[in-house]
């Protein structure tokens, strides 16, 4: 199937701990997101690549990592765990410059931090 | 700055009628606009689009409504059936491109 995966669906752990996110998309797409979903549903991007090059980063704490290997894959590694980034996270990919090429979701990670 | 809003944060219709979700947006100068379908424990997914240069965009039991004088867009399901319950997000790219700016989200709940 073409899509966008990521793993893990569900991730628990203590607070000050460090966790990965990876994600991979076959589209072919040379652009990829990470996206946060608070608990009222809103969105907001956190990172954006494009050819394994980082082009946006939205005021994200440095303890967010992301690293693309290549430009089917985009990962988020987290450091140092807090309460306030327990949030369902979403990998997205596009293709950029495509006039009609709207955003391809991931099921999401969801993560919950105590 | 760039803000896309919706009027109602939840809409419960009964099965078999029409629901219309509200977006509102903030810049003038938008010229894409993007409806997403996001459905309980999975990503959003695309719905339809509609860029400036026109007013009314159909899909399969979907219409999109651009109104650009008050900077207001809709979506239009006719028929609601069950599966359409999930949350509904408008979206425009930001000023100068390279991200999406997604609305509120409407919780779009269907009585059978």
């Amino acid at each position: 199937d073409t899509a966008v995966s990521q793993t893990p669906k569900y991730l628990v752990t203590q607070m000050g701990n460090d966790k990965s996110i990876k994600c991979e998309q076959n589209l072919g797409h040379d652009t990829m997101y990470w996206y946060k979903q608070d608990s009222k549903k809103f969105l907001k991007i956190m990172f954006s690549y494009n050819n394994k090059e980082l082009i946006i980063n939205e005021t994200v704490p440095n303890r967010f990592s992301p690293k693309s290997p290549d430009k089917a894959h985009l990962n988020l590694h987290i450091n140092s765990l807090e309460l306030g980034d327990s949030a369902v996270y979403f990998c997205a990919s596009s293709q950029m410059g495509q006039v009609n090429s709207p955003l391809h979701f991931g099921n999401g990670t969801r993560l919950t931090v105590t | 700055g760039e803000s896309v809003g919706l009027h109602l944060p939840t809409l419960s219709v009964q099965e078999g009628d029409n629901s219309i979700i509200n977006c509102a947006y903030s810049n003038s100068a938008s010229d894409y606009f993007i409806w997403y379908k996001q459905e309980s424990g999975k990503g959003p997914q695309f719905i339809i689009d509609i860029r400036s240069n026109m007013d009314k965009r159909q899909g399969q039991r979907v219409t999109v409504l651009l109104n650009k004088t008050v900077k207001h867009l809709s979506l239009q399901i006719a028929a609601t059936q069950p599966g359409d319950s999930a949350v509904y997000f408008c979206a425009e790219p930001s000023v100068g491109g390279g991200k999406l700016i997604f609305g509120q989200g409407t919780e779009l709940s269907v009585k059978p």
